[in-house]
């Protein structure tokens, strides 16, 4: 069955320290995925997202992902965390059979320090 | 260009009764998803809606419904509503099969 794991449910990283946001995905087909961002009492806004072609694909607000394929992950990065990155961040996986769904990991909340 | 709007943005309801949400997609967008996120499951499909028909159905009872309209507005419906049905519901539009989905603000529910 489709899935996605975000293994860690919350992060804590310092401002200006890097950040690296894990996502495990398990998906018959070539995956089409996401990261979404949600604060608190809004919707998801897109980060990014990789449909095909280069493995490294870079979104808003100083975001990078990387897709690894051997490796079935699709790991969320930034080289300098600012506090207001402090929020939740999902990863999710486009499954698309009669009709398309977003199949969603359970998060993974960022806490910022100063 | 306008984002997807919702609405209403906060309802309290009793159990038993019934409720209506509203959802109007990106212009131009055809395809509506719906989704619910409660802090216990997580952010969960519901239904997706492209031209009037619905495509495809997540694993909700039949209490959840929706339809799509000409124009791409959407509607889901919660009949007898129970208290698990306390969540927030979120619509997300895209312009077609496989691409990308862009989320409203949401609509929060309390079920009392």
């Amino acid at each position: 069955a489709q899935s996605v794991t975000q293994p860690d449910i919350h992060i804590t990283v310092s401002e200006g320290a890097s950040l690296e946001l894990r996502c495990n995905y398990s998906y018959g087909a070539t995956p089409y995925l996401f990261w979404y961002v949600q604060s608190p009492g809004q919707g998801l806004q897109l980060l990014l997202k990789y449909f095909s072609g280069d493995t490294l694909v870079q979104g808003i607000k100083g975001f990078e992902a990387e897709f690894k394929r051997s490796q079935s992950s699709f790991n969320l990065r930034k080289p300098s965390v600012h506090w207001s990155d402090a929020a939740e961040y999902f990863c999710a996986v486009l499954y698309n059979q009669a009709g398309t769904a977003l199949i969603f990991g359970k998060g993974t909340t960022l806490s910022v320090s100063s | 260009k306008a984002g997807v709007t919702q609405t209403p943005r906060y309802l309290i309801k009793t159990r038993g009764q019934q409720v209506t949400l509203s959802c109007s997609p990106i212009s131009g967008h055809r395809s509506v998803s719906w989704y619910q996120q409660t802090p216990g499951q997580g952010l969960q499909f519901l239904f997706e809606y492209f031209s009037e028909t619905q495509r495809n159905k997540g694993n909700f009872p039949g209490r959840f419904s929706g339809r799509q309209f000409s124009n791409s507005r959407s509607e889901m419906n919660v009949s007898t509503l129970e208290l698990g049905d306390s969540a927030l519901y979120l619509c997300a539009s895209s312009l077609s099969a496989s691409e990308t989905q862009y989320f409203g603000p949401g609509t929060r529910l309390l079920v009392l």
